[in-house]
């Protein structure tokens, strides 16, 4: 399985854009990229999910350059209720049920 | 649609009773996991099950033990309860790797 390394916390201001970058420098051919959120008492949540290049949803953009070793989150304009712990998985969507593994976890704190 | 359903919600054990944690999800998800979650820590993965039959250890194993049932369930279960093994505990369902794992609103254990 890809080892993932994040930022352990990082703070911000409502309005701003965050960028949580994530390193998995030996992901795999077959392995896919996917963000978590999770709010205080509450499981996680998926938020995106990538193979390269760029994704974008309603909720954030997914940043994955060419060699894959490494990608980021983009939360646009964050407000308080963004505060919460994101998490970076790497896998393999072929093989099925692999170990899904979360890490600690990137902290954001949002300030007014 | 009630997704991924967990009981009991709260449990006071005392050390070396016993009990079984319940998960169980309606999407026809393949895969089920068992996690534990600490104060301020991220999660750790105990066991989980690729399909129905299968079960495999996580990075948390010790003093657990998981049955999965049948497609629908998947159970958890403390033999002889510690003090250590007091924290929150999560289970997923996932189809595959390239769609979302969803989550079950945790069971908040504490073993006095």
């Amino acid at each position: 399985l890809a080892k993932t390394t994040q930022p352990i916390s990082m703070d911000s201001y409502e309005g701003q854009e965050v960028n949580i970058t994530c390193s998995h420098n030996n992901i795999a051919t077959n392995d896919y990229i996917t963000w978590y959120q999770q709010f205080p008492s509450q499981g996680p949540r998926f938020i995106i999910q990538g193979y390269k290049t760029k994704v974008t949803n309603e909720v954030a953009s997914l940043f994955i350059p060419a060699d894959r070793k490494s990608s980021t989150l983009s939360l646009p304009r964050v407000s308080l209720s963004d505060t919460a712990v994101y998490y970076c998985l790497v896998g393999d969507i072929w093989q099925a049920g692999t170990a899904l593994i979360f890490g600690k976890g990137t902290t954001l704190s949002v300030s007014s | 649609n009630a997704g991924v359903t967990q009981t009991p919600k709260f449990q006071v054990l005392k050390t070396g009773q016993s009990m079984t944690l319940q998960c169980a999800q309606d999407m026809n998800h393949n895969s089920m996991y068992w996690y534990r979650q600490d104060p301020g820590m991220g999660l750790r993965l105990i066991y989980y099950s690729a399909s129905e039959g299968t079960t495999d250890k996580g990075e948390v194993p010790n003093g657990y033990n998981v049955s999965r049932l049948n497609k629908r369930e998947f159970s958890l279960r403390l033999e002889s309860a510690a003090p250590s093994q007091t924290s929150v505990y999560f289970c997923a369902s996932l189809l595959r790797r390239d769609t979302e794992a969803f989550f079950g609103q945790g069971t908040r254990l504490t073993v006095v």
